[in-house]
């Protein structure tokens, strides 16, 4: 299976502290996606690193990719709380433009 | 430019009706892509379109699903003979279809539940 992983499936932290998620998967990817929905929502498209970039950085969104270890982490930096949301990471197969997402991590951030 | 467009937003079914979903893709995409997302679930992916064609419906149940993306008008994923099963959120993404484009951009779904 192409699914990513996150982990932890759940973090809590309070506003001003730094969040990292983590995201693993098991074959070759073209690209890797960050989405993140707000309880209800929809998916809001956050960071796309690809296979031959190591990090990116977006306002207080950074990602890195391990190809060699097939895992991502974003971090988010400085929380808000608006922060508070799920976050998915999303692979692609190589070739192929369907992607496949995880169960998410659970972001809280406490005022 | 609008964003990717869903309609309708929530839809209340009954067990064994049809539920009939739109997707409008973003101006200037020609692919459409069909998740479905259970309740404390990631998204699972279903099937990809392009216009008049369905290019990837791996994901798609064998019954009861399909989906169409026709030459004019928005994609169509149509449910027949609903189950409670069926419940969930189902999110439509658009993409340029260019290879170096391939960012995928999602509508807001919409949240079926079956009776």
């Amino acid at each position: 299976s192409q699914q990513g992983e996150e982990d932890p499936q759940a973090l809590s932290i309070q506003e001003g502290e730094n969040a990292t998620m983590n995201c693993s998967y098991k074959t070759s990817i073209n690209n890797l996606q960050w989405y993140r929905q707000n309880s209800g929502r929809g998916l809001v498209h956050l960071i796309l690193i690809r296979s031959n970039e190591r990090e990116k950085h977006s306002g207080r969104l950074r990602v890195t990719l391990d190809t060699s270890k097939k895992s991502s982490s974003l971090l988010i930096t400085a929380s808000r709380a608006a922060d508070t949301a799920s976050y998915f990471c999303a692979t692609d197969a190589y070739n192929f433009n369907k992607f496949y997402f995880g169960s998410g991590t659970k972001l809280n951030v406490k005022p | 430019n609008a964003g990717v467009m869903q309609n309708p937003r929530h839809l209340v079914r009954r067990r064994g009706q049809e539920a009939r979903l739109r997707c409008s893709p973003m101006k200037g995409h020609s692919h459409v892509y069909w998740y479905r997302q259970l309740p404390e679930e990631g998204l699972k992916f279903m099937v990809y379109l392009q216009k008049e064609n369905i290019i990837d419906e791996s994901g798609m149940p064998k019954e009861r699903f399909s989906a169409e993306f026709p030459k004019e008008g928005p994609s169509i994923l149509r449910i027949q003979q609903v189950v409670r099963g069926d419940s969930a959120a189902y999110f439509c993404a658009s993409s340029p279809g260019r290879e170096d484009e391939d960012e995928q951009f999602f509508g807001p779904g919409t949240r079926l539940t079956v009776l």
